[in-house]
């Protein structure tokens, strides 16, 4: 398996624009988590779906972000309008029942 | 009260010393635990897990968890330079089938 797989893995953008991050997990993984990283902040839970339903999206901000899991092997993380303040890597990591998370190598999202 | 917490470091150990890295965590019921390290521009990948009090070695690396005091550390031995990175300890609270991580320690092994 290749992994979990994330595109783009760099984004520039300008604010008030919309920004998809998009995420295929590994094949059989039944749990699929949105992470946010910045300096200040570190890992920050935005959004997680077991078997493609949401089960806790406390951390996402539903003013302009919205997260979705059409199949079980592609999910969209959609910033609108994207703003400075949300510059940062975005991290897809899946995993199977209690496991392990694997990680995405990220996307780098960059407002200006 | 952050519900997982660490010390940025920068923690500076000398090559072939044990690094020895805390975590402490508020959830009293939290059941499982994970160390992950994570090189600079890169993602995360795990170390070590452990789910039962007490010590869990693995090669170089030893996971040890107290739950009544509500800490999991990580030792490492015989430091490398190539261990030079950030810790994320992660915890999954109890009800949950989500991962917290802390904010991370910086491990520097001076050669």
């Amino acid at each position: 398996d290749a992994g979990v797989i994330q595109s783009p893995r760099h984004e520039v953008t300008e604010m008030g624009q919309e920004v998809t991050l998009r995420c295929k997990p590994i094949s059989g993984h039944d749990y699929l988590f949105w992470y946010r990283q910045t300096m200040m902040q570190g890992l920050e839970l935005l959004v997680y779906f077991n078997n493609k339903a949401v089960m806790d999206d406390s951390g996402m901000p539903k003013d302009r972000f919205s997260a979705k899991m059409p199949n079980a092997s592609f999910s969209t993380l959609k910033i609108q309008p994207s703003e400075p303040r949300d510059s940062a890597v975005y991290f897809c990591a899946s995993r199977w029942a209690n496991t392990e998370a694997f990680f995405g190598q990220g996307t780098r999202l960059t407002v200006v | 009260q952050k519900e997982v917490e660490q010390n940025s470091g920068p923690l500076s150990v000398p090559e072939g010393a044990i690094a020895s890295l805390n975590c402490t965590y508020s959830d009293r019921g939290s059941q499982s635990f994970f160390w992950y390290r994570q090189y600079s521009g890169k993602s995360p990948e795990l170390i070590m897990f452990i789910y039962s009090n007490g010590d869990k070695e693995d090669g170089r690396f030893t996971a040890q968890l107290n739950k009544a005091s509500q800490y999991v550390s990580l030792l490492i031995r015989d430091s490398q330079p190539s261990d030079s990175a950030t810790y994320l300890c992660a915890v999954n609270p109890s009800g949950t089938y989500k991962y917290i991580f802390g904010t991370g320690t910086r491990l520097k092994v001076l050669a």
